[in-house]
Protein backbone atom coordinates (compact mmCIF):
# COMPACT_ATOMS: atom_id res chain seq x y z
CA UNK A 1 0.00 0.00 0.00
CA UNK A 2 0.63 3.77 -0.34
CA UNK A 3 0.51 4.58 3.30
CA UNK A 4 2.58 3.94 6.39
CA UNK A 5 1.13 0.48 7.99
CA UNK A 6 1.92 -0.56 11.35
CA UNK A 7 1.47 -4.31 13.05
CA UNK A 8 -0.23 -6.02 14.58
CA UNK A 9 -2.85 -3.73 14.73
CA UNK A 10 -4.03 -5.02 18.14
CA UNK A 11 -1.73 -7.02 20.78
CA UNK A 12 -2.41 -8.23 24.06
CA UNK A 13 0.21 -9.31 26.41
CA UNK A 14 0.96 -10.18 29.87
CA UNK A 15 2.40 -8.20 32.16
CA UNK A 16 6.19 -8.97 32.12
CA UNK A 17 6.53 -10.02 28.96
CA UNK A 18 8.37 -8.46 26.00
CA UNK A 19 6.57 -6.99 22.97
CA UNK A 20 7.73 -5.46 19.45
CA UNK A 21 5.82 -3.22 17.28
CA UNK A 22 6.56 -2.76 13.79
CA UNK A 23 5.74 0.50 11.25
CA UNK A 24 6.51 0.48 7.90
CA UNK A 25 6.71 4.15 6.32
CA UNK A 26 5.93 5.44 2.79
CA UNK A 27 8.48 4.63 0.71
CA UNK A 28 11.24 6.78 0.44
CA UNK A 29 10.59 9.19 3.85
CA UNK A 30 13.62 10.17 5.12
CA UNK A 31 12.11 10.66 8.72
CA UNK A 32 9.88 8.85 11.18
CA UNK A 33 8.22 8.93 14.23
CA UNK A 34 6.83 7.03 17.39
CA UNK A 35 4.41 8.74 19.23
CA UNK A 36 2.43 7.33 21.85
CA UNK A 37 -1.44 7.74 22.98
CA UNK A 38 -2.37 7.11 26.09
CA UNK A 39 -6.52 7.43 26.75
CA UNK A 40 -8.00 10.66 26.30
CA UNK A 41 -4.70 12.20 25.78
CA UNK A 42 -2.83 13.78 23.28
CA UNK A 43 0.03 12.51 21.58
CA UNK A 44 3.06 11.96 23.44
CA UNK A 45 6.33 11.88 21.23
CA UNK A 46 8.87 9.27 22.20
CA UNK A 47 11.71 8.98 19.24
CA UNK A 48 12.64 10.02 16.04
CA UNK A 49 14.92 9.01 12.95
CA UNK A 50 16.47 10.39 10.15
CA UNK A 51 17.84 8.23 8.09
CA UNK A 52 18.82 4.34 10.39
CA UNK A 53 20.25 6.92 12.83
CA UNK A 54 18.25 8.48 16.32
CA UNK A 55 19.10 11.86 16.98
CA UNK A 56 16.21 12.12 19.31
CA UNK A 57 15.05 9.89 21.98
CA UNK A 58 14.52 12.49 24.63
CA UNK A 59 10.48 11.15 24.64
CA UNK A 60 11.54 7.26 25.52
CA UNK A 61 9.91 6.78 29.12
CA UNK A 62 12.10 4.45 30.64
CA UNK A 63 15.15 1.87 29.73
CA UNK A 64 12.18 -0.36 28.75
CA UNK A 65 11.50 1.13 25.25
CA UNK A 66 13.99 1.22 22.42
CA UNK A 67 13.40 1.56 18.85
CA UNK A 68 15.54 0.40 15.75
CA UNK A 69 15.09 1.76 12.12
CA UNK A 70 17.28 -0.61 9.51
CA UNK A 71 17.15 0.23 5.76
CA UNK A 72 16.33 3.71 5.85
CA UNK A 73 12.34 1.50 5.89
CA UNK A 74 11.37 -0.50 8.29
CA UNK A 75 11.25 0.65 12.40
CA UNK A 76 10.62 -1.36 15.47
CA UNK A 77 9.59 -0.45 18.92
CA UNK A 78 10.51 -2.68 21.31
CA UNK A 79 9.08 -2.49 24.77
CA UNK A 80 10.60 -5.31 27.29
CA UNK A 81 9.24 -6.27 31.00
CA UNK A 82 5.72 -4.12 29.71
CA UNK A 83 4.01 -3.22 32.89
CA UNK A 84 -0.02 -2.08 32.36
CA UNK A 85 0.96 2.08 32.21
CA UNK A 86 2.26 0.82 29.26
CA UNK A 87 -1.40 0.02 27.66
CA UNK A 88 -1.66 2.59 24.70
CA UNK A 89 -1.65 3.22 21.44
CA UNK A 90 1.15 3.53 19.54
CA UNK A 91 1.23 5.49 16.57
CA UNK A 92 4.38 5.40 13.28
CA UNK A 93 4.76 8.79 11.25
CA UNK A 94 7.32 9.24 8.33
CA UNK A 95 7.65 12.89 6.43
CA UNK A 96 9.81 13.00 3.08
CA UNK A 97 12.59 15.18 3.71
CA UNK A 98 14.64 16.33 6.55
CA UNK A 99 11.74 16.61 9.56
CA UNK A 100 11.43 20.54 9.42
CA UNK A 101 8.32 21.82 11.58
CA UNK A 102 6.63 23.02 8.75
CA UNK A 103 6.22 19.27 7.42
CA UNK A 104 2.98 17.24 6.56
CA UNK A 105 3.52 13.96 8.76
CA UNK A 106 1.90 10.75 7.51
CA UNK A 107 0.72 8.38 9.86
CA UNK A 108 -0.04 5.00 10.24
CA UNK A 109 -3.82 3.40 11.82
CA UNK A 110 -1.36 2.73 15.26
CA UNK A 111 -1.38 -0.51 17.43
CA UNK A 112 -3.31 -0.52 20.34
CA UNK A 113 -1.55 -2.47 23.46
CA UNK A 114 -3.32 -4.10 26.12
CA UNK A 115 -0.98 -4.61 28.62
CA UNK A 116 -3.28 -7.31 31.34
CA UNK B 1 8.13 25.89 26.03
CA UNK B 2 4.93 25.12 24.00
CA UNK B 3 1.74 23.46 25.10
CA UNK B 4 -1.67 23.13 23.46
CA UNK B 5 -5.44 22.90 24.72
CA UNK B 6 -8.53 21.53 22.63
CA UNK B 7 -11.10 23.15 25.02
CA UNK B 8 -13.34 20.55 24.90
CA UNK B 9 -13.35 16.64 24.73
CA UNK B 10 -16.55 16.11 23.10
CA UNK B 11 -18.20 18.07 20.89
CA UNK B 12 -21.89 17.18 19.15
CA UNK B 13 -23.20 19.49 16.14
CA UNK B 14 -26.75 18.51 13.76
CA UNK B 15 -26.16 17.66 10.55
CA UNK B 16 -25.68 21.45 8.23
CA UNK B 17 -24.81 22.85 11.62
CA UNK B 18 -21.47 24.89 12.23
CA UNK B 19 -18.60 22.78 13.43
CA UNK B 20 -15.84 24.96 15.79
CA UNK B 21 -13.36 22.93 17.94
CA UNK B 22 -11.20 25.39 20.05
CA UNK B 23 -7.69 25.38 20.36
CA UNK B 24 -5.54 27.89 22.33
CA UNK B 25 -1.77 27.11 22.28
CA UNK B 26 1.05 28.68 24.23
CA UNK B 27 4.52 29.06 22.88
CA UNK B 28 7.49 31.29 23.86
CA UNK B 29 8.73 31.43 19.83
CA UNK B 30 6.14 32.03 16.81
CA UNK B 31 4.42 29.08 15.93
CA UNK B 32 3.63 26.94 13.23
CA UNK B 33 0.04 25.68 14.31
CA UNK B 34 -2.04 22.35 12.37
CA UNK B 35 -4.90 20.50 12.81
CA UNK B 36 -4.94 17.35 12.02
CA UNK B 37 -8.30 14.53 12.43
CA UNK B 38 -8.48 10.90 12.74
CA UNK B 39 -11.28 8.83 11.45
CA UNK B 40 -12.18 6.01 12.67
CA UNK B 41 -9.50 2.95 11.91
CA UNK B 42 -7.33 5.32 10.44
CA UNK B 43 -4.29 7.31 10.84
CA UNK B 44 -4.04 10.64 12.06
CA UNK B 45 -4.47 13.19 8.20
CA UNK B 46 -3.49 16.80 8.07
CA UNK B 47 -6.47 18.71 7.73
CA UNK B 48 -4.99 22.17 7.61
CA UNK B 49 -1.69 23.95 8.60
CA UNK B 50 -0.63 27.98 9.59
CA UNK B 51 2.52 28.47 8.78
CA UNK B 52 3.50 32.02 9.54
CA UNK B 53 2.16 33.63 5.93
CA UNK B 54 -1.94 33.89 5.55
CA UNK B 55 -3.69 33.90 8.90
CA UNK B 56 -6.82 32.28 7.52
CA UNK B 57 -5.84 28.85 6.43
CA UNK B 58 -8.52 26.53 4.03
CA UNK B 59 -8.30 22.96 4.64
CA UNK B 60 -9.63 20.08 3.11
CA UNK B 61 -13.16 19.24 3.16
CA UNK B 62 -14.48 22.79 3.47
CA UNK B 63 -12.81 22.97 7.44
CA UNK B 64 -10.96 26.25 7.27
CA UNK B 65 -8.67 27.97 10.91
CA UNK B 66 -7.82 31.77 11.82
CA UNK B 67 -5.09 32.34 13.80
CA UNK B 68 -4.95 34.67 16.02
CA UNK B 69 -1.72 35.80 17.79
CA UNK B 70 -4.40 38.51 20.63
CA UNK B 71 -5.69 35.68 21.75
CA UNK B 72 -3.23 32.71 21.14
CA UNK B 73 -5.89 31.09 19.05
CA UNK B 74 -6.15 28.61 16.40
CA UNK B 75 -10.12 27.26 15.73
CA UNK B 76 -11.31 25.13 13.56
CA UNK B 77 -14.50 25.82 11.65
CA UNK B 78 -16.33 24.90 9.04
CA UNK B 79 -20.24 26.06 7.96
CA UNK B 80 -22.10 23.12 7.42
CA UNK B 81 -21.52 19.60 9.40
CA UNK B 82 -21.55 16.42 7.38
CA UNK B 83 -22.16 13.12 8.95
CA UNK B 84 -18.84 12.06 7.04
CA UNK B 85 -16.90 14.94 9.00
CA UNK B 86 -17.64 12.80 12.48
CA UNK B 87 -13.89 12.02 13.73
CA UNK B 88 -11.18 12.90 16.10
CA UNK B 89 -9.70 15.92 15.95
CA UNK B 90 -6.33 17.16 17.09
CA UNK B 91 -4.56 20.67 17.32
CA UNK B 92 -0.75 20.85 16.94
CA UNK B 93 1.67 23.25 17.60
CA UNK B 94 5.85 23.77 16.77
CA UNK B 95 8.41 26.15 16.97
CA UNK B 96 8.63 28.03 13.59
CA UNK B 97 12.18 28.12 13.73
CA UNK B 98 12.27 24.15 14.65
CA UNK B 99 11.50 20.62 14.01
CA UNK B 100 8.90 18.52 13.39
CA UNK B 101 9.85 15.89 16.27
CA UNK B 102 9.29 18.98 18.64
CA UNK B 103 5.27 19.27 17.66
CA UNK B 104 2.97 19.08 20.73
CA UNK B 105 -0.22 17.80 20.08
CA UNK B 106 -3.78 18.57 22.05
CA UNK B 107 -5.75 15.50 23.67
CA UNK B 108 -8.19 15.68 20.58
CA UNK B 109 -11.91 16.56 20.02
CA UNK B 110 -14.23 13.94 19.38
CA UNK B 111 -16.90 15.59 16.77
CA UNK B 112 -20.31 13.57 16.80
CA UNK B 113 -22.36 15.04 13.71
CA UNK B 114 -26.10 14.07 14.85
CA UNK B 115 -28.53 13.46 11.58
Amino acid sequence: GAGVSQSPSNKVTEKGKDVELRCDPISGHTALYWYRQRLGQGLEFLIYFQGNSAPDKSGLPSDRFSAERTGESVSTLTIQRTQQEDSAVYLCASSLALGRANEKLFFGSGTQLSVL
Amino acid sequence: AQSVTQLGSHVSVSEGALVLLRCNYSSSVPPYLFWYVQYPNQGLQLLLKYTSAATLVKGINGFEAEFKKSETSFHLTKPSAHMSDAAEYFCAVSPASGSARQLTFGSGTQLTVLP
